[in-house]
């Protein structure tokens, strides 16, 4: 069974420090692994998605890496700022099965709470 | 540019009432999802449709049923609520292609409490 675990939990930091997430997940056979953003009250976005066969993606100020043998994925966030506060998810994707598709039933980590202040 | 919307947003219920929270996309997409996050933790899945009249259990679905008459929407029904069921349910979406069509869009969710 698959587990995602993501560390730290929580993470306060000043505003302009540039900063990263960690993801793992025990079992390396996945389709992709995507990193969401939750702010309170609201429902997830997503901000990347890394297919297997990938090693990173960016956006913008965001670059999220997959080590896929190592079971691990690190999201950076470069010159953080008070906006970046909120909760960030990663979640895997099994591989594609026979039949040519996973349903795309996510596995989730419990998320990190990142705290920007000023 | 609604995407995927939820009714209602919050609801009390009683131990044993029964409800159905609503999800709608118009995105066309095919598949479809419901989840539940209990505080600090991460989402669970209850069940999900790869398209109209086809529907599976996830992780999680006992105590839950599902439908999917249309494209459109895919409801979640609620019988003889357990204080166990509250938490905050996130209905979903994805076209489910490949690359960039595998994204799955949220809704706000429904933040349920059994009482």
């Amino acid at each position: 069974k698959q587990e995602v675990t993501q560390i730290p939990a929580a993470l306060s930091v000043p505003e302009g420090e540039n900063l990263v997430l960690n993801c793992s997940f025990t079992d390396s056979a996945i389709y992709n692994l995507q990193w969401f953003r939750q702010d309170p009250g609201k429902g997830l976005t997503s901000l990347l998605l890394i297919q297997s066969s990938q090693r990173e993606q960016t956006s913008g100020r965001l670059n999220a890496s997959l080590d896929k043998s190592s079971g691990r994925s690190t999201l950076y966030i470069a010159a953080s700022q008070p906006g970046d506060s909120a909760t960030y998810l990663c979640a895997v994707r099994p591989q594609v099965n026979a039949g040519g598709t996973s349903y795309g039933k996510l596995t989730f980590g419990q998320g990190t709470i990142l705290t920007v202040h000023p | 540019n609604a995407g995927v919307t939820q009714t209602p947003k919050f609801r009390i219920l009683k131990i044993g009432q029964s409800m159905t929270l609503q999800c709608t996309q118009d995105m066309n997409h095919n598949y479809m999802y419901w989840y539940r996050q209990d505080p600090g933790m991460g989402l669970k899945l209850i069940y999900y449709s790869v398209g109209a009249g086809i529907t599976d259990k996830g992780e999680v679905p006992n105590g839950y049923n599902v439908s999917r008459s249309t494209t459109e929407d895919f409801p979640l029904r609620l019988e003889l609520a357990a204080p166990s069921q509250t938490s905050v349910y996130f209905c979903a979406s994805s076209y489910d292609g490949l690359g960039a069509k595998n994204i799955q869009y949220f809704g706000a969710g429904t933040r349920l409490s059994v009482l």
